[in-house]
């Protein structure tokens, strides 16, 4: 049964560092990797997507990988600011579904 | 626009009684979700439909009844049998159920409470 696990749970940064975001998952037979942006109260939005056939992808200053042999993502968000504040969740898609890991809590401090 | 709507915004059900999420869809996508999320989890799924007419059991759909008898909407019911259903509910779409390259787009949730 696959299983992510998305570590820190809870990240407090001063405004301007550079971070790294982690997911694990167990199974590596996924057909695609998505990182989402939650915000207190509010629906998900969609940052990043990776198929399972490629290695990173990148949207302004967020970047995203994927080692599937090692079940194994990082986001990763450069010169980071308050409005980044949030809740970080991945998912990973089996054949119909997706799985969620429980989300990193993002705080960047001004 | 296109997006996907989903009210009421917050719901309340008293002991007993079933009550009904709205989602509804204009992106012209094949795929609906329904996802649960309680505080300090992830997201668990309670069914999805690959196409009209057709609906699948996610992992926690016991308590849980939906349709899908148009593309554009998908409703959830959350039956007396949930004895535990305060949660926040969100919907999902996606182009395609199957497939590498199909990116999920949510709605912005129902908060459903108990009296």
């Amino acid at each position: 049964k696959q299983e992510v696990t998305q570590i820190p749970a809870a990240l407090s940064v001063p405004e301007g560092e550079n971070l790294v975001l982690n997911c694990s998952f167990t199974d590596s037979a996924i057909y695609n990797l998505q990182w989402f942006r939650q915000d207190p109260g509010k629906g998900l939005t969609s940052l990043l997507l990776i198929q399972s056939s490629q290695r990173e992808q990148t949207s302004g200053r967020l970047n995203a990988s994927l080692d599937k042999s090692s079940g194994r993502s990082t986001l990763y968000i450069a010169a980071s600011q308050p409005g980044d504040s949030a809740t970080y969740l991945c998912a990973v898609k089996g054949t119909y579904k997706y799985i969620f890991g429980t989300g990193t809590r993002l705080k960047v401090l001004a | 626009d296109g997006g996907i709507t989903q009210s009421p915004k917050y719901l309340f059900r008293k002991e007993g009684q079933n009550v009904t999420l709205s989602c509804e869809q204009n992106l012209n996508h094949d795929a609906m979700y329904w996802y649960r999320q309680d505080p300090g989890q992830g997201l668990r799924l309670i069914y999805y439909s690959q196409i009209v007419n057709d609906f699948q059991k996610g992992d926690i759909a016991e308590g849980y009844s939906v349709s899908r008898e148009k593309k554009e909407s998908f409703p959830l019911t959350v039956t007396s049998a949930q004895k535990n259903p305060t949660a926040f509910y969100l919907c999902a779409s996606s182009r395609l159920a199957r497939g590498e390259g199909e990116t999920q787009y949510f709605g912005p949730g129902t908060r459903l409470l108990v009296l």
